[in-house]
């Protein structure tokens, strides 16, 4: 079964620290991960995916096969990066569009 | 730019009615999806569509149904509404053939009393 775990509920860090959010998965095969925000009176949007290898608006991520993880980071932290986050995964194949969720983590950067 | 839009932000309906929440999208999407999002639970999928007409059960169905019948436009219908059914319901939609992005709408918050 697929599943994914998001370890904290609430996170708060200060401006210019790092932050960590972390994100554990289930899943037998080579799964698809994402990174999703939602900022305060927005919609829910897509803020990284591992196939990319991207870095957006400071985050990264690493796709840790051995740990199951998929934790977001960034190196110093900024008041606009509060939001809620989701991490998800995607399983491929015919499913590949379907995507599983964690619970989110809600992370609040104080000034 | 993608615009998924649904039909209300806030709705409030009574216990034992029949709710229907409708979901757009412009961008020729094959796949829409009708989730509901709760604090502490995250986004829990309950339907989604792959094409027209087409239907399949997400992790929580029960209670919920959906309906297809253009490519734009998803629908979900709760046949008689309950207390436990008060959530935030986020439709969205993707193409297919790959790990694409989700677009979002904004939501509909609501509340069964």
């Amino acid at each position: 079964a697929q599943r994914v775990t998001q370890p904290e509920k609430l996170l708060s860090v200060f401006k210019g620290a790092p932050v960590e959010l972390k994100c554990n998965y289930s899943y037998s095969g080579s799964p698809e991960l994402f990174w999703y925000v939602q900022y305060s009176r927005q919609r829910l949007q897509l803020l990284l995916r591992h196939i990319s290898r991207e870095s957006i608006k400071g985050f990264t991520a690493d796709l840790n096969k051995g740990e199951t993880s998929f934790h977001l980071k960034k190196p110093f932290a900024q008041e606009e990066d509060s939001a809620m986050y989701y991490c998800a995964l995607s399983g491929g194949g015919r499913g590949a569009q379907k995507l599983v969720f964690g619970q989110g983590t809600r992370l609040t950067i104080n000034p | 730019d993608v615009k998924v839009t649904q039909s209300s932000r806030y709705l409030v309906k009574r216990t034992g009615e029949k709710v229907f929440l409708e979901c757009v999208q412009d961008m020729d999407h094959e796949n829409m999806f009708w989730y509901r999002q709760d604090p502490g639970l995250g986004l829990r999928l309950i339907y989604f569509s792959y094409d027209v007409k087409m239907k399949e059960k997400g992790d929580i169905p029960e209670g919920y149904s959906v309906s297809r019948e253009k490519k734009e436009r998803f629908s979900l219908i709760l046949e008689s509404a309950s207390t436990n059914q008060t959530s935030m319901y986020l439709c969205a939609s993707t193409q297919t053939g790959g790990f694409y992005e989700q677009y979002f709408g904004p939501g509909t918050r609501l509340t069964v009393t």
